[in-house]
């Protein structure tokens, strides 16, 4: 069984369209996150939440919207797609709010805008 | 919240030890200093976590001097297969804990 799982695995739109990311945990936490990486490889924290309220709100463009439905799902979706929104995003999730409990991340969704 | 800087990238080869260094001059007193590993096309996973002193575990040992300014993860006899970005990343509990963020990553080369 799949601890963290994304879908989809690969992404790939045009500019100006509107897509969706779906994460799910089956480990019971209480907090999930999304990531986003670039080719960088740097790992950039963009929204957590903890039992389905936001937690974590950082400069993200408005044109992303998390949605938590419940404690296990973590949805991200994007509005108007940029060629600079290509990028790996990750899901995690974790017992609870803060660095110190281990995170859980899944496969991620690479993001291609053309 | 605490920043760190840790080298962009290291080589090594097969069998011999790899310390890789991560700073982190404004730790707060209920930090903990973790490290993650991330395989290429995989996300990053947990590899260690210690407060102070030295933890050690099957996968590798952690070194925190007495100031915590720094820590220093230690990977014993390393392998093709410890190729791989590594991350340090220091914060505790709460709301604003949550918000520590990923170091910019060592991206460590194991060569033949």
């Amino acid at each position: 069984d799949t601890a963290v799982s994304q879908t989809p695995k690969y992404l790939v739109t045009q500019m100006g369209n509107d897509k969706s990311i779906k994460c799910e945990q089956n480990l019971g936490h209480d907090t999930m996150y999304w990531y986003k990486q670039d080719s960088k490889k740097f790992l950039k924290i963009m929204f957590s939440y903890n039992n389905k309220e936001l937690i974590i709100n950082e400069t993200v463009p408005n044109r992303f919207s998390p949605k938590s439905p419940d404690k296990a799902h973590l949805n991200l979706h994007i509005n108007s797609l940029e060629l600079g929104d290509s990028a790996v995003y990750f899901c995690a999730s974790s017992q609870r709010v803060g660095a110190l409990y281990e995170q859980y991340f899944g496969p991620g969704t690479r993001l291609t805008v053309t | 919240l605490a920043k760190t800087t840790q080298p962009i990238s290291m080589d090594s080869y097969e069998g011999q030890e790899v310390n890789i260094t991560c700073s982190h001059n404004n730790i707060a007193t209920n930090d903990y200093i973790t490290w993650y590993q991330q395989f290429p096309s995989q996300g990053p996973r947990f590899i260690i976590q210690g407060y102070k002193t030295k933890v050690t575990n099957e996968v590798a040992s952690l070194f925190i001097p007495a100031d915590r300014k720094s820590s220093t993860l230690s990977l014993p006899r390393v392998s093709l297969s410890d190729t791989a970005v590594y991350y340090c990343l220091v914060g505790a509990v709460g709301t604003n804990a949550g918000k520590s963020t990923f170091g910019d990553g060592t991206t460590l080369t194991v060569k033949p």
